[in-house]
């Protein structure tokens, strides 16, 4: 099994639907990291969890909501999806060193 | 406002040859400057990391260059081989606070036999 898993890999939805994208990690950090992926933009940063409870925004937090529901879940809300939210989303766990960072295979997110 | 920036959004070399890809940086708040290669489908796997206070680091085919007075970083596979090719993604992370990666834009880097 991997060590970050989430699901959906794929999925298409309508302008304005709620959609939560899932992550779970068995690799026992305590943090947790949504990204987004555009082309020409590399990955940009939406939230982070240092734990359960504790949520932090990053750069490009507007029309995104998280919940950490334990230390080892993690999930990615779009409220009201939007056609710029199509893009490759990637979760992320890491230990405390500068190089521990381990991320999911991503959920490819089309909004029409 | 982009703080790592990789100019080059593709490369294409030779098997057997060197490939470099380069990274440049605008904030001198990073401790940490990784590079990151992703295969399509799957997410980032980290290859290699250098600290602030060296300028090089090398783990068999792959060195990490780091010039702080240019701002600039350099990764250097030598010899490249086939199954490099994949974007490879420049990260540094921030000294302060919550630690975060910074990434750049990616180069996808291309092996021709």
């Amino acid at each position: 099994d991997a060590d970050v898993t989430q699901t959906p890999r794929n999925r298409i939805t309508k302008t304005g639907k709620r959609i939560m994208l899932e992550c779970s990690q068995t690799k026992g950090h305590d943090r947790m990291y949504w990204y987004r992926q555009d082309p020409g933009l590399g990955l940009r940063l939406i939230y982070y969890s240092f734990d359960v409870k504790d949520i932090n925004k990053g750069e490009i937090s507007d029309g995104y909501s998280v919940s950490r529901q334990a230390q080892a879940k993690f999930s990615l809300s779009l409220e009201s999806a939007i056609p710029n939210q199509t893009a490759l989303y990637f979760c992320a766990t890491r230990d405390r060193g500068p190089d521990g960072y381990t991320f999911g295979s991503g959920t490819r997110l089309t909004v029409v | 406002d982009q703080q790592v920036k990789q100019n080059s959004p593709s490369l294409s070399v030779q098997e057997g040859r060197i490939s470099i890809l380069n990274c440049d940086y605008t904030n001198s708040m990073f401790d940490y400057f990784l590079w990151y290669k992703k295969y399509p489908a799957e997410g980032p796997t980290f290859l290699i990391s250098i600290s602030s206070i060296k300028d090089k680091n090398e783990d068999g085919r792959f060195t990490v260059f780091l010039n702080k007075s240019a701002k600039h970083l350099s990764l250097h596979i030598v010899p490249s081989q086939p199954g490099d090719s994949a974007v490879y993604f420049c990260a540094a992370r921030e000294i302060q606070g919550a630690q975060k990666l910074v990434f750049g834009q990616g180069t996808r880097l291309t092996i021709n036999p």
